[in-house]
């Protein structure tokens, strides 16, 4: 069955760097655009970024755009979020989904991975 | 603010019904299709509805949606104490490029 395994979170100091994994198995990871959703503590979910299975578009939040950027290797059947200038509202649980189709809907996510930008 | 406008909560008795509206413009709701997620605590979000009003698989029937013009809803039938849940609408924005979440719903069963 379909498996996504998010990684790389951590604790990160104000305008520091962190790039997040999203190991995928169980489907062809090649042939579906993914994402990347946040979820800052107490909060809603925000979506962040999403990269087309190709690798050659890529979307991004305002919140995020110029800073974040997502990759995916798909060799590897993972996908990745290269995370630069953290700020304190970057806190969060990042979870990575799988989009089914192309109308836009998950029914595949992570577990999540927590970011925690603090000095 | 959410691009998409969700109640903050809404409540019912066991084996009533709730709806949850989810409020948006022409670029996002009215020309995409939306969906909906169950976020029971501490768990990653489940999906409940797909392309305004399709079911996974394993998704009982007591749960349904609909869109009209800018709104889609998200109705829960025959609730349970295990419905306690945030509730997400999310639909893509043709005019912004962007991925967007309604804000949240809180069903609450009393």
């Amino acid at each position: 069955q379909v498996q996504l395994v998010e990684s790389g979170g951590g604790v990160v100091q104000p305008g520091g760097s962190l790039r997040l994994s999203c190991a995928a198995s169980g489907f062809t990871f090649s042939s579906y655009n993914m994402h990347w959703v946040r979820q800052a503590p107490g909060k809603g979910l925000e979506w962040v970024t999403f990269i087309r299975y190709h690798g050659n578009s890529k979307y991004y939040a305002d919140s995020v755009k110029g800073r974040f950027t997502i990759s995916r290797d798909n060799s590897k059947n993972t996908l990745y979020l290269q995370m630069n200038s953290l700020r304190a509202e970057d806190t969060a649980l990042y979870y990575c989904a799988k989009e089914e189709g192309n109308s836009g809907y998950y029914p595949d996510w992570g577990q999540g991975t927590l970011v925690t930008v603090s000095s | 603010q959410s691009v998409l406008t969700q109640p903050p909560s809404v409540s019912a008795a066991p084996g009533q019904k709730v709806t949850i509206s989810c409020s948006g413009s022409y670029s996002n709701i009215g020309n995409n299709y939306v969906s909906w997620y169950q976020q029971l605590p501490g768990t990653a979000p489940k999906l409940l509805i797909y392309e305004n009003n399709k079911r996974p698989s394993g998704i009982p029937d007591r749960f349904s949606g609909s869109k009209s013009g800018t709104s889609a809803t998200l109705g829960i039938t025959g609730l349970q104490t295990g419905d306690e849940a945030d509730y997400y609408c999310r639909t893509w924005d043709t005019s912004l490029s962007v991925g967007v979440f309604g804000g949240g719903t809180k069903v609450t069963v009393l």
